[in-house]
């Protein structure tokens, strides 16, 4: 069964320190979401991406997290500086669906959990 | 901005009852709702996706209704078991700038007691 790979699985740092995450979709899959969610909560969308483009990254706090996909199919998501408040499991998913309407069956990865000292 | 609830946020019942899980949003402009299922420290398994059109979805032993018109739908768990322990997470499809994202509540945190 395909599987959406991340790495790296646990990330512990100190904060001010950079930090990346790295996901490989599903092939085929045209979207890739990065979620982050803190202990206890719902996941919450920090970016999406359609292609190699930038659907929504609206709750991405861009003064310190970027996100890429170049070439459409890997992504990385990185944190610079980190801050304690960072600490989360960060997920990424990949779905077959372009565009708004359809079915759309998200797949997550195992997620990579951060924690920040 | 469309947001989702989801309560209660925690329920512990003995293992062979039938339960059920509740969630609600607050705009009915949604594509589909969907359940999920996360083990703790893991990722999230689709359970059931219910397209705005349907009323309901089953699989298994796991039933999910919606009623768009009062922003709710639960997931109905029949014959509760221990493997069943984990946290149920509910999610709205909503429209953004021609594309899809999901919404999701805090999720309600199920043990099944043997």
């Amino acid at each position: 069964e395909a599987e959406v790979a991340q790495s790296p699985r646990y990330k512990i740092t100190e904060k001010s320190q950079a930090v990346a995450f790295w996901c490989d979709p599903i092939s085929g899959h045209a979207t890739l979401y990065w979620y982050r969610q803190i202990l206890g909560q719902g996941p919450e969308l920090l970016v999406q991406f359609q292609d190699e483009s930038v659907v929504d990254d609206s709750q991405l706090p861009k003064d310190r997290f970027s996100a890429e996909r170049l070439k459409g199919v890997d992504s990385t998501l990185k944190i610079q500086p980190a801050e304690l408040g960072d600490s989360a499991m960060y997920l990424c998913a990949s779905s077959q669906v372009k565009g708004a309407g359809g079915a759309n069956v998200l797949t997550f990865g195992a997620g990579s959990r951060l924690t920040v000292l | 901005k469309q947001e989702v609830t989801q309560i209660p946020a925690a329920l512990s019942v003995p293992e062979g009852e039938n339960l059920v899980l509740n969630c609600s949003f607050t705009d009915s402009a949604i594509y589909n709702l969907q359940w999920f299922r996360q083990d703790p420290g893991k990722g999230l398994t689709s359970l059931l996706l219910i397209q705005s059109s349907q009323r309901e979805q089953t699989s298994g032993r796991l039933n999910a209704s919606l009623d768009k018109s009062s922003g709710r739908s639960t997931l109905y768990i029949a014959a509760s078991q221990p493997g069943d322990s984990a946290t149920y997470l509910c999610a709205a499809g909503v429209g953004i700038q021609g594309a899809q994202k999901l919404v999701f509540g805090q999720g309600t945190r199920l043990t099944i007691n043997p």
